[in-house]
């Protein structure tokens, strides 16, 4: 699976959005950029993915670029509770493939 | 609402005895699971893809000896740590992948805390 690149750390303010960038310049034609966050003491929890075009659902938007070498996990109103590490991971799609590899993801601190 | 669960979500172990961890995939059937540990302030490591009705396949340096897998049904995966001693102590993560129409997406259990005194 390709590389991720993410900033080790981010702060945002309640109610703001936050916007994780995360960059993937080896990525393949065939896998997937998902998006996991894990709050203390929790396994990780799934918010998106997206191959080409962005994506959201009721927890974020996924803005991936043309190129597709980098991405954004966009939070559009940032709570206290949102204060989580947050992993980008590529994957290659289907069947048994593709555990996931996690970095060391962004530890995103939402501040009142 | 969770769709992989673990059970214990944290157990206390004296050293030299086995403790098992349960994951199971809820209301989906999962073929293939995997294993991770997480050690205080680092990411999640793979351990070991657990197939269903198969030996799981182990991550160079995991000892399959020591932590036994046993993916025995669709829904449930089991890893047992023998012999546990106190460097053994981690956060353990399942996770399963569910097949859907939508989407092939993984989702992963809350988490077993292992302490071994």
């Amino acid at each position: 699976d390709a590389k991720t690149t993410q900033p080790p750390s981010m702060d945002c303010a309640e109610g703001r959005a936050a916007n994780l960038p995360c960059n993937h310049s080896t990525i393949s034609g065939n896998e997937y950029v998902y998006w996991y966050r894990q709050i203390h003491s929790q396994g990780p929890q799934y918010i998106i993915h997206g191959l080409k075009n962005n994506e959201t659902n009721e927890m974020a938007s996924l803005i991936i670029t043309e190129d597709r070498k980098s991405s954004t996990l966009i939070l559009p109103h940032a709570t206290l509770r949102d204060t989580a590490v947050y992993y980008c991971i590529v994957r290659v799609w289907g069947g048994s493939q593709g555990n996931l590899i996690f970095g060391k993801g962004t530890k995103l601190s939402v501040k009142p | 609402g969770a769709v992989v669960s673990q059970h214990p979500s944290w157990v206390i172990c004296k050293s030299g005895t086995s403790v098992k961890i349960e994951c199971r995939s809820l209301d989906f059937q999962a073929t293939t699971m995997f294993w991770y540990r997480q050690f205080p302030k680092q990411s999640l490591m793979l351990m070991a893809t657990s197939n269903e009705g198969s030996k799981a396949t182990y991550e160079q340096g995991v000892e399959k000896d020591k932590f036994l897998i046993n993916h025995a049904s669709l829904t449930l995966s089991t890893l047992t740590v023998t012999s546990a001693h106190p460097e053994d102590s981690s956060f353990y993560i399942c996770s399963a992948i569910w097949d859907r129409a939508s989407g092939n997406t993984i989702y992963f259990g809350e988490g077993s805390w292992l302490t071994v005194v």
